[in-house]
């Protein structure tokens, strides 16, 4: 079974671009999450979709958005992007049903760069 | 916003060794989950925990869901080099929700 698949690998922008990272999820899995995870730090939740709703988001401007498709993959959107974007963008998907042991499996990451 | 206090922050040690870290935090949280993180890789699961006071193994690793639901710890025994990376707690408040996470030990094992 293939885990979370997430494009491009590395993304290299120029400050005041916009980027926009990619994220399959696990077949049969309805939830995305997405973290942020600057150099030496923790992660860092950044939204939750489901069904295609955003279900929860986390501590960071509007100018980060995303969405999830039908087909249950995702896209993340940074707007007018800062020095300080740069960090590794993790995806995440699991099952959602309300229930426990919905875990988050996560995908390799976009490494993004502002210059 | 909530934060886990994860302690030590890196871990020197001797292949063989057994090794410990801990996870706390001001809130309570109904899951505990313990990841290791490769360099240019995501987390990868190791270890869940929902009940308090649960001890769950998963081969060389142990951890341990707190009575208080306010922490948790990891235990390696036998560490091998294969072991280095990081290791990060998180906490879940509620099912399919957001998860928090510690700020991650980084283990180094001297073969």
């Amino acid at each position: 079974e293939a885990g979370v698949t997430q494009s491009p690998t590395h993304l290299i922008k120029t400050r005041g671009q916009q980027a926009t990272l990619r994220c399959s999820p696990i077949s049969g899995h309805t939830s995305v999450y997405w973290y942020q995870q600057a150099l030496g730090l923790g992660l860092q939740f950044l939204l939750w979709y489901d069904e295609g709703e955003e279900r929860n988001r986390g501590n960071f401007p509007p100018r980060f958005s995303g969405r999830q498709f039908p087909n249950y993959s995702s896209e993340l959107n940074v707007n007018a992007l800062e020095l300080e974007d740069s960090a590794l963008y993790l995806c995440a998907s699991s099952l959602y049903s309300g229930g426990t042991k919905r875990e988050q499996y996560f995908g390799p990451g976009t490494r993004l760069t502002v210059t | 916003g909530q934060q886990l206090n994860q302690s030590p922050q890196s871990m020197f040690i001797q292949e063989g060794e057994d090794v410990s870290m801990n996870c706390t935090s001001s809130s309570i949280f109904n899951t505990w989950l313990w990841y290791k993180q490769d360099p240019g890789e995501g987390p990868v699961l190791l270890i869940a925990l929902y009940k308090a006071g649960e001890l769950t193994s998963n081969g060389r690793l142990t951890a341990q869901f707190g009575i208080t639901r306010k922490d948790s710890f990891l235990n390696i025994s036998a560490s091998i080099p294969s072991d280095v990376g990081i290791y990060f707690c998180a906490g879940r408040q509620t099912s399919g929700s957001r998860l928090t996470f510690g700020e991650g030990t980084q283990l180094t094992v001297n073969p």
